[in-house]
């Protein structure tokens, strides 16, 4: 597609639940970052794909948070144990390559554990 | 580390007013920057870019100019519109051998006022 597809749009999940987050990158990009938006403002970065290969993971929490990116499947990024602090809005993009390229958001998942 | 600061918002403005947001940034090499825009509920858009020293990026009649001696990428439109409301985001990445993850200042919030 044109866009970057995220899905859900809202995920409401109890404290301790598993949440689960997809997105679907624009066609012909290789590469995925995800970034978590906390307090309103502030981007984190948690991890990034070239393809289905972890390109760079220095920004993801070891413990609960894991993801994917799986030929011929949307991209996931999954929570275990979720806590009260991960409550945020999620952000996928893509581009066409890694370095110096823009990258294409999408419009995020808010994910808000109660 | 590498990092991106922001002047402090929000920005209100009456319409047609002189725009400036300020980003200053500091990275080791030679960054790629960017402005990219958030409106209300919706992902990142990017609104302009430049890869090099004395690069200006324009779009939209926002434009930027990559000041290396004084490491600042500021934001400049001559007349907003009420349609400029929005939070506004500085963000480099680095080169080559760099991953590309976006590494963002805090965002600034515009209002501008009929």
């Amino acid at each position: 597609g044109e866009e970057v597809a995220q899905t859900p749009k809202h995920l409401v999940r109890g404290e301790g639940q598993k949440a689960k987050l997809y997105c679907a990158p624009i066609k012909g990009h290789s590469y995925v970052f995800w970034y978590q938006q906390v307090l309103k403002n502030e981007f984190k970065f948690l991890i990034s794909f070239q393809n289905e290969n972890v390109f760079d993971e220095t920004g993801m929490p070891k413990e609960r948070f894991s993801a994917k990116c799986l030929p011929n499947s949307p991209c996931s990024l999954e929570i275990q144990a979720t806590k009260l602090e991960d409550s945020a809005v999620y952000f996928c993009a893509s581009s066409q390559s890694g370095s110096n390229q823009p990258q294409h958001f999408g419009d995020g998942t808010r994910l808000s554990i109660l | 580390g590498d990092s991106v600061t922001q002047m402090e918002g929000p920005v209100t403005l009456s319409e047609e007013a002189f725009l400036t947001i300020n980003c200053t940034y500091t990275a080791t090499g030679y960054p790629s920057l960017f402005w990219y825009v958030q409106y209300p509920g919706e992902g990142l858009q990017l609104l302009l870019k430049a890869t090099k020293a004395d690069d200006k990026g324009s779009n939209k009649g926002f434009e930027a100019t990559y000041r290396k001696e004084t490491t600042s990428f500021h934001l400049e439109k001559g007349s907003v519109q009420v349609s400029d409301s929005a939070v506004y985001f500085c963000a480099l990445s680095k080169g080559s051998s760099n991953t590309g993850k976006l590494i963002f200042g805090q965002g600034t919030t515009l209002q501008v006022k009929p």
